[in-house]
């Protein structure tokens, strides 16, 4: 059974400060999907990465995929009140998304 | 076009009564996806239907949860003789006719389950 490892846990910063997020398969992603949802909603999808090695870029945030397809990175500079929420990796398991706990980020004005 | 909808957004339930879940796809998309979240346990898949037919149903409850997508309406998620246990997210979530490759999925806002 596929494993995904999102840290850090939970994440508290200023707002303008810069962030890092990860997200660790222990095996291969088929395709990662990176969601984030807020409070009493439902995830909303963001980027998918499909090509180890791949970066995109999302106005702000900066999605990466390592080169064995196993980690990824989300990066968001000059983070905004309005990014905070719940972050989940997703690998797409036969016809099912398996998800990750998430990281939690919250970002304070 | 309109996202995925869920109704109702919140249920609250005794323990013993059914609950019945709807799910109504994005325009054009025919695979349908239920998924609970629980606080512990994060977002969990339950089960994968098209129209009519039930694909996958690995991570569905063998009793008491039964789920349906017909030809014409919206799919039910249906838990029947509800515990407490019970008490969680329940996400709707579809994606377009072969979307395996990537399988991109786009979920509704969630049906918020209370039993009491």
């Amino acid at each position: 059974t596929q494993l995904l490892e999102q840290s850090p846990q939970f994440l508290s910063i200023q707002e303008g400060e810069n962030l890092t997020v990860y997200c660790n398969s222990s095996s291969v992603f088929s395709s990662l999907q990176w969601y984030r949802q807020e409070p009493g909603e439902g995830p909303v999808l963001l980027v998918t990465v499909v090509t180890g090695g791949e970066v995109k870029k999302l106005k702000r945030l900066t999605f990466q995929f390592g080169d064995a397809r196993k980690d990824s990175s989300l990066h968001i500079t000059a983070a905004q009140t309005g990014d905070t929420g719940l972050y989940l990796c997703a690998d797409s398991y036969g016809n099912k998304l398996v998800f990750g706990a998430g990281t939690i980020l919250r970002v304070k004005s | 076009n309109a996202g995925v909808m869920q109704n109702p957004r919140h249920l609250v339930r005794r323990r013993g009564q059914e609950a019945r879940l709807r799910c109504s796809p994005m325009k054009g998309h025919s695979h349908v996806y239920w998924y609970r979240q629980l606080p512990e346990e994060g977002l969990k898949f339950m089960v994968y239907l098209q129209k009519e037919n039930i694909i996958d149903e690995s991570g569905m409850p063998k009793e008491r949860f039964s789920a349906e997508f017909p030809k014409e309406g919206p799919s039910i998620l249906r838990i029947q003789q509800v515990v407490r246990g019970d008490s969680a997210a329940y996400f709707c979530a579809s994606s377009p006719l072969a979307a395996v490759s990537y399988n991109e999925q786009f979920f509704g806002p969630g049906t918020r389950l209370t039993v009491l």
